[in-house]
């Protein structure tokens, strides 16, 4: 059974970059996408990218963003430069299944707090 | 403000049907090419995908769960409402002017 497990530093101060990895067991990265979506406190979701194991991203990236793949470690990253405390939110990493064109499968998120 | 908007709360009573409304536009959900997806989001928890290709069910999704599209709009139907239904819902579809993937504001459901 496919599941990711995504890990990163919870607490950042402004300014700094946000650091998150989803790590893929059970499966391999060949033939999705794999895409980050965050949650501010009580709001909605909101997409960030994806990414597929040959390294193309999804354009229209925000700004700040950079997605990585490692296949190597089976593994996909996220890093958000800059932070400032709008960046606080839960950070999801999903499977996207294109042919189904939906997230199938999703982490368990991490809680990121920016704050002085 | 979200590109696809959605009601922010719906309610039932055990065992009623409930729909829950997601409208887009022409390069989103009213483009030929682009899908409409469904997720549910329990309190604290991860979002699960509920709905996907407009009104299909991943395995393991009750059939009391379905989708609808008709132009640029979608809906949800819960028939047969249960209290473990009481959660948030989302609908999301690919923008092509965007390029990029939008979700609606969300729907918080509540079972009386």
């Amino acid at each position: 059974q496919v599941q990711l497990q995504q890990w990163g530093a919870g607490l950042l101060k402004p300014s700094e970059t946000l650091s998150l990895t989803c790590g893929v067991s059970g499966g391999s990265l060949n033939n999705y996408y794999w895409g980050w979506i965050r949650q501010p406190p009580g709001k909605g979701l909101e997409w960030y990218g994806e990414i597929n194991d040959s390294g193309q991203i999804n354009p229209s990236l925000k700004s700040r963003v950079a997605i990585s793949v490692d296949t190597s470690k089976n593994q996909f990253s996220l890093k958000l430069t800059s932070v400032t405390a709008a960046d606080t939110a839960v950070y999801y990493c999903a499977r996207v299944n294109a042919g189904d064109d939906a997230f199938d499968l999703w982490g368990q998120g991490t809680m990121v707090i920016v704050s002085s | 403000q979200s590109v696809l908007t959605q009601p922010p709360s719906a309610s039932g009573t055990p065992g009623q049907r409930v729909t829950i409304s997601c409208s887009g536009g022409s390069s989103n959900i009213g483009s030929r090419s682009n899908t409409v997806s469904w997720y549910q989001q329990l309190p604290g928890t991860a979002p699960k995908l509920l709905i996907y290709s407009d009104n299909q069910r991943p395995s393991g999704v009750p059939d009391r769960f379905s989708g609808s599209k008709s132009g640029a709009s979608a809906s949800l139907a819960i028939s047969g409402l249960q209290s473990e239904d009481e959660a948030d819902y989302y609908c999301a579809a690919w923008d092509d002017s965007l390029n990029g993937r939008v979700f609606g504001g969300g729907t918080k459901l509540t079972v009386l």
